[in-house]
């Protein structure tokens, strides 16, 4: 079946570096989402790239929708200890986009 | 506008007992979702219901059941709870799809359900 598969599962950083997770889907998407869930808290919502080769910034955030749209990244430039938390990507199940197909995330640890 | 209301935060349930989960929403959303998060692990999709009166199975439904009566509001009913059921219930909701890429899910703050 169709799987969305993100790398690495965890990622420990001092604070000051830069972070990348990496989303891989098995089939062509026609969007992907990313989200952020704070430990103890909910997956928010971030940012939804639709375009192939899509590139779009949120202050210290850069993603990437890949050209053949099956692969996503996600970039935080020298990391701060707000940037805690799991980063999850989905994409829309092929036979039914009324339903997402989530990663599993990758957690990101920030040392002060 | 208070978004996805989940009540209750926390729970503790004896094997075998039953409870509701509930869930609410604001926001005129036809697309709500029940997902299960287990510790360190992704979102499972239990339910989902793209309307009132309009619900269908994710990849774990078993042992769960749901009703869809209104647009704002989409329990999660737990029957003989097993503590293969312990884990963090999240309710989502997203506006309806006309044209163009799925809408942003919008969650709860979560149920913490133990089954001791």
């Amino acid at each position: 079946g169709q799987q969305v598969m993100q790398i690495p599962q965890y990622q420990h950083v001092q604070e000051g570096e830069d972070f990348t997770t990496y989303c891989n889907s098995s089939t062509t998407l026609s969007n992907i989402q990313w989200y952020k869930q704070r430990p103890g808290g909910h997956p928010v919502f971030l940012i939804q790239l639709v375009k192939s080769g899509e590139v779009k910034k949120q202050k210290r955030l850069t993603f990437q929708f890949g050209e053949a749209k099956k692969n996503s990244s996600l970039h935080i430039t020298a990391t701060q200890t707000t940037d805690v938390g799991t980063y999850f990507c989905a994409g829309p199940d092929a036979g039914n986009n009324r339903k997402l197909i989530w990663g599993l995330g990758t957690s990101l640890a920030v040392n002060p | 506008n208070a978004g996805v209301t989940q009540t209750p935060k926390f729970r503790i349930l004896k094997i075998g007992q039953s409870m509701t989960l509930q869930c609410a929403q604001d926001m005129n959303h036809n697309y709500m979702y029940w997902y299960r998060q287990d510790p360190g692990m992704g979102l499972k999709l239990i339910y989902y219901s793209v309307g009132a009166g309009i619900t269908d199975k994710g990849e774990v439904p078993n042992g769960y059941n749901v009703s869809r009566s209104t647009t704002e509001d989409f329990p999660l009913r737990l029957e003989l709870a097993a503590p293969s059921q312990t884990s963090v219930y999240f309710c989502a909701s997203s506006s309806r799809v006309r044209q163009g890429p799925n809408q942003p899910q919008h969650f709860g703050d979560g149920t913490r359900l133990s089954i001791l």
